[in-house]
């Protein structure tokens, strides 16, 4: 199994409400990652689990909030957002470098697609 | 700023022809990736070339590294309509940051 899924593909919220997005891989893979991305803009990475431990948080907002149960599983919880928090939201995993400290190819979802009204 | 730069910004081409995108970034890197994106889909990884490497081939997909002028090609030849997306390159910086770095994308329209 290669492939990392994501669910739900598309998520309408208001404001006020909580939701959560789900990812999946059974590759085998130690290190996870959650990207934002805008239109026609590049992924921006939001938070990265190493061995099912947060080891980056890139200043994002609490109103996100990541949680990795195990190896295989990333959630991401969302609670009060804005509308300028619509955007594709996209997970990635990748097993460890050949070098030791190097990032190797990761393998992404196909993305929820966030809108919040 | 952003570590990886790309131009052009947005390339249309005819079915048939080459693309070629650049890649150019500011510090030292362990490997360089570049990604495919259709549009609103999940990123598609398309060829890793490390520090230490000069060119690779994959299919149609030829990467070159010039790490003393720090920059990367992508060339994609005998172009198709399905080759239509946006292209990605991503650094891996030295020092283990345990992230990608991505570059702005190269938007590739193929014409049939």
């Amino acid at each position: 199994d290669t492939e990392v899924t994501q669910t739900p593909k598309h998520l309408v919220m208001g404001m006020t409400n909580k939701k959560s997005l789900k990812c999946e891989q059974h590759m085998g893979h130690r290190a996870m990652y959650w990207y934002k991305q805008k239109a026609k803009k590049p992924p921006e990475l939001m938070f990265v689990y190493s061995y099912e431990k947060l080891s980056i948080n890139e200043s994002v907002p609490s109103r996100f909030s990541p949680e990795c149960p195990n190896s295989s599983l990333l959630n991401l919880h969302l609670h009060a957002l804005q509308p300028e928090d619509s955007a594709l939201y996209l997970c990635a995993s990748s097993p460890p470098g050949l070098a030791t400290g190097s990032t190797d190819t990761q393998y992404f979802g196909p993305g929820t697609r966030l809108t919040v009204l | 700023s952003q570590q990886g730069e790309e131009d052009p910004q947005a390339l249309s081409i005819q079915e048939g022809e080459n693309a070629t995108m650049n890649c150019s970034y500011k510090t030292s890197i362990n490997n360089l990736q570049w990604y495919r994106q259709n549009s609103g889909r999940g990123l598609v990884h398309l060829i890793l070339i490390r520090s230490n490497e000069r060119e690779k081939h994959s299919g149609r997909l030829r990467v070159t590294l010039d790490t003393s002028k720090k920059s990367s090609s992508l060339l994609i030849t005998a172009s198709r309509a399905a080759d239509t997306a946006s292209y990605f390159c991503a650094t891996d910086l030295k020092g283990n940051t345990g992230k990608l770095i991505f570059g702005q994308g190269t938007t590739l329209q193929v014409k049939p």
